[in-house]
């Protein structure tokens, strides 16, 4: 079963800041990698699929990256609703049973 | 517009058995796989199970496998999550999430989930 791990568990980022969370999986997941976003009492929203392909409606300051085991949200210049939970998936396998941890991104 | 209504959670006493059901509308509804994913209080996401377009291909987490049987039905677009013998440990926030195409990918959309609590 492939381990998806995230890292760090809590990110504070000032708003206005970049910030960078990680993604790693066990073993090689090509690009099939998905990133959420979920908000307190909300379901979770789909940011980005394809490891860098921003879901519609999503905006430009997300940005994703990597292929193979390691990989990277970035988010530019931090807005105060960015502030949430994130979560990476890989889909690679059937069944694509594996999330990550999760990373809390609050406010410095 | 793409809608996913999940129903039929509740408070159920360990070993007993639940429905859920989840309702969708918006899309070629019988084009998709569904997946269930659920949340914990105060926990991460975990998947839980997934049925292709066509209700040909399915399967669990470990944690419920066996005991809990996941179908669709393509002409009402409604897939369901069939619960027996629950657990405590199976309370938590389940959500039905369309899938981007016909078995795996990224989960596009998802409805807002309906409440498992299982206690005595």
């Amino acid at each position: 079963e492939i381990v998806m791990t995230q890292s760090p568990a809590t990110l504070s980022v000032s708003p206005g800041e970049r910030a960078t969370l990680s993604c790693r999986a066990s073993q090689s997941i090509s690009t099939n990698l998905a990133w959420y976003q979920q908000k307190p009492g909300q379901a979770p929203r789909l940011l980005i699929s394809d490891a860098s392909t921003r879901a519609t409606g999503i905006p430009a300051r997300f940005s994703g990256s990597g292929s193979g085991t390691e990989f990277t949200l970035t988010i530019n210049s931090l807005q105060p609703e960015d502030f949430a939970l994130y979560y990476c998936q890989q889909y690679n396998t059937w069944p694509p049973k594996t999330f990550g941890q999760g990373t809390k991104l609050e406010t410095k | 517009e793409v809608q996913l209504v999940e129903s039929g959670g509740g408070l159920v006493q360990p070993g007993r058995s639940l429905r859920l059901s989840c309702a969708a509308s918006g899309f070629r509804f019988d084009d998709y796989a569904i997946h269930w994913v659920r949340q914990a209080p105060g926990k991460g996401l975990e998947w839980v199970s997934g049925i292709s377009w066509n209700g040909h291909t399915n399967d669990y987490a470990d944690s419920v496998r066996g005991r809990f049987t996941i179908s669709r039905d393509n002409a009402k677009k409604s897939v369901f999550l069939h619960m027996n013998s629950l657990r405590p440990e199976d309370t938590a926030l389940y959500y039905c999430a369309k899938v981007s195409g016909f078995l795996s990918g990224p989960l596009d959309y998802w409805g807002q989930g309906t409440l498992v609590t299982v206690s005595s």
